[in-house]
């Protein structure tokens, strides 16, 4: 089983959708957790922190539930530029590993 | 404030060649990662270093791959004798912490693109 599990989609979207992307861990001691955004060729840019208690930042809401070992992301009124890999991270200590990454298409 | 510097930014090698990739953190961040990434695919965890400590290299290749992060200058990834299968992005990232307290937030560079012919 891979330590951290994600949908690699793609997912196709029109323009102002909903879109929820979703996420696994194996190790329950896991400390931290992240969701990173990679465009094509590009390197991986930090999108936001997941806490329990749930964050948001604008369209996006990030929710970690550590009894399921789960981590969502979703994104509200998505736009053309949203169109990116979203990756799944969790860290522990120093380890710091990352899912396989979530495909999104956004579609005028 | 540059971010993480790395270069060269693409890199073409014949079979059995060398490769030396060097990564310049992020000024005050005194840890370094690589990871590869094969076309298609997530990023794949190889070494996790310190100044001047190899702290896991548990991801790496136990041949003709090598790391290091001196007291000096960059950290320079190096892979003897390369073959096609090494061809990918390798990209470096550094972080402020990387202790067990960590809410270990990585920056990245910008990778290196190795093809090997």
């Amino acid at each position: 089983r891979k330590e951290v599990e994600q949908d690699p989609g793609p997912f196709n979207v029109p323009e102002g959708a909903t879109v929820a992307f979703n996420c696994t861990y194996s190790n329950s001691a896991s400390q931290s957790f992240f969701w990173y955004r990679q465009d094509c060729r590009k390197e991986p840019k930090l999108l936001m922190s997941v806490y329990s208690s749930g964050n948001e930042d604008g369209r996006f809401t990030a929710q970690l539930n550590r009894a399921s070992q789960y981590i969502s992301l979703l994104i509200r009124d998505s736009k053309l530029s949203d169109s990116a890999t979203y990756l799944c991270v969790v860290n522990k200590g120093f380890k710091t590993i990352f899912g396989a990454g979530t495909r999104l298409f956004v579609k005028a | 404030n540059a971010g993480v510097m790395q270069n060269p930014r693409h890199l073409v090698r014949r079979r059995g060649q060398e490769a030396r990739l060097r990564c310049s953190p992020v000024k005050g961040h005194s840890h370094v990662y690589w990871y590869r990434q094969l076309p298609e695919e997530g990023l794949k965890f190889m070494v996790y270093l310190q100044k001047e400590n190899i702290i896991d290299e548990s991801g790496m290749p136990k041949e003709r791959f090598s790391a290091e992060f001196p007291k000096e200058g960059p950290s320079i990834l190096r892979i003897q004798q390369v073959v096609r299968g090494d061809s990918a992005a390798y990209f470096c990232a550094s972080a402020t912490s990387g202790g067990p307290s960590g809410a270990n937030v990585l920056t990245f560079g910008a990778g290196s693109r190795l093809t090997v012919l």
